[in-house]
């Protein structure tokens, strides 16, 4: 079955504890990305990769690290959270082929709470 | 700027009634435009998309969207709303000429149908 799978799905934390939310894609998808999602603001990219080893910064990348070591896993690293990174996050893949529209695919989320 | 933008922060609708769900865009060149829908505490699920042609798209569980370029518009309907359609649903949309692949996501709109 086609899918991106998040872990955790739920995670609480206290600031400044280093964390990683990992997620892996088994469709072999050039280009992934995280996401946060926040009331009345939308989806809003933090980053992404258009392949192994290329990754860039989204519309609000601060305090957020990723690394794309193999083309299946893009995992999401905060190494000082705080609590203004509460929020629900998720990752998406996409193939690139065909252009640029085709359909994200997105994991379950990662609900996160830095306290 | 690119930009979408969903007026309604919540749509009401009663079972059996048609349902519309509005978005409009700014984007440079033509759009690829997205629907995706979020049942709670799950991911992002693709609905449908406009890339080019027909301007009235069709998509998953009954859902349709009509492209119309002069409003810069993308409304999803539905001709007869059902309770499980309840959900909220993103509107998002990507230049043609971009070249990250970046989705531009409106705020979502939240679909309550009530019995």
């Amino acid at each position: 079955e086609a899918q991106v799978t998040q872990n955790p799905r739920y995670l609480i934390t206290v600031t400044g504890k280093k964390l990683t939310v990992t997620c892996s894609q088994n469709m072999n998808h050039e280009y992934m990305s995280w996401y946060r999602q926040d009331p009345g603001l939308g989806l809003r990219q933090i980053y992404y990769s258009m392949n192994v080893e290329v990754t860039d910064k989204g519309d609000v990348p601060e305090g957020y690290k990723v690394s794309r070591k193999e083309k299946r896993n893009f995992p999401l690293i905060l190494e000082s959270p705080s609590p203004n990174q509460t929020s629900l996050y998720f990752c998406a893949s996409s193939t690139q082929q065909g252009g640029g529209h085709t359909e994200a695919f997105f994991g379950q989320g990662t609900r996160l709470t830095v306290v | 700027a690119q930009s979408v933008a969903q007026p309604e922060d919540q749509v009401n609708v009663a079972e059996g009634n048609p349902l519309t769900v509005k978005c409009t865009y700014s984007v440079s060149g033509n759009p690829y435009l997205f629907w995706y829908v979020q049942y709670p505490n799950r991911g992002l699920q693709f609905l449908l998309k406009y890339i080019t042609g027909d301007n009235l798209v069709k998509g998953s569980y009954g859902f349709e969207a009509e492209f119309n370029k002069s409003q810069t518009s993308f409304h999803l309907k539905k001709p007869s709303a059902l309770v499980s359609d309840s959900a909220l649903y993103f509107c998002a949309v990507r230049g043609r000429m971009d070249s990250n692949y970046q989705l531009i996501w409106g705020a979502g709109t939240k679909l309550i149908i009530k019995p």
